[in-house]
């Protein structure tokens, strides 16, 4: 069985600060994808960043970063410099690679406040 | 180029009858998955469907179903609705393949309320 956790169910931050997204996963696969997802309050989930689990390069986009450490099972998320417009639900999905499996397991969701 | 799109956004039904909603998936995009969103559970994986065929199921019971047409438009259908369907519906599409490694890219919702 797959699990996705995201320990922080909210967090709060003022404009500017830094913030990081935790999230661990379990699987018994040695292939899989990590993403994570981003709902604003018009609900639809956007698409952020995919992971493959032989891959474990950091990847930095502009103000946002990600850090997969296998040896941990996780890929955390920070938002550098956050901003209002972060204000959002951010989600962790796991994929397994087995053929014809386009199934997400999703964590809970971290709903993220940036305060002016 | 289009996104997934839903229709319809909003529903309001009640207890006993059914629902159908619908799925247009980006152009080029051969595989379906739907998705129910609630306070409680979160996201849940319902099914996914590829070139007209289901190809994996979530754990639902079987009022929930879905179909898939030829132009990769995808139908779900819940029939005796509960309280407890009412949820916020994803539909995501991808482009799918071997591999597994391709994104799925997500539609606004219908959100389905029951009384």
């Amino acid at each position: 069985a797959q699990k996705v956790t995201q320990a922080q169910t909210e967090i709060s931050v003022v404009e500017k600060e830094d913030v990081t997204l935790d999230c661990v996963y379990e699987t018994r696969d040695t292939t899989y994808y990590l993403f994570w997802y981003e709902q604003p309050p018009s609900g639809e989930l956007v698409f952020l960043i995919r992971r493959n689990s032989f891959d474990e390069q950091n990847e930095i986009s502009g103000r946002y970063s990600w850090n997969f450490q296998k040896s941990t099972s996780s890929f955390n998320f920070t938002i550098t410099a956050s901003q209002v417009v972060d204000s959002a639900v951010y989600f962790c999905a796991l994929r397994n690679s087995g053929a014809g499996s386009y199934q997400l397991t999703f964590g809970k969701g971290t709903k993220l406040s940036v305060i002016p | 180029k289009a996104g997934v799109t839903q229709t319809p956004r909003y529903l309001i039904k009640t207890r006993g009858q059914q629902v159908t909603l619908s799925c247009s998936p980006i152009s080029g995009h051969r595989s379906v998955s739907w998705y129910q969103q609630t306070p409680g559970q979160g996201l849940q994986f319902l099914f996914e469907y590829f070139s007209e065929t289901q190809r994996n199921k979530g754990n639902f019971p079987g009022r929930f179903s879905g179909r898939q047409f030829s132009n990769s438009r995808s139908e779900m259908n819940v029939s005796t609705l509960e309280l407890g369907d009412s949820a916020l519906y994803l539909c995501a599409s991808s482009l799918a393949g071997s591999g597994g490694h391709y994104e799925q890219y997500f539609g606004p919702g219908t959100r389905l309320t029951v009384t």
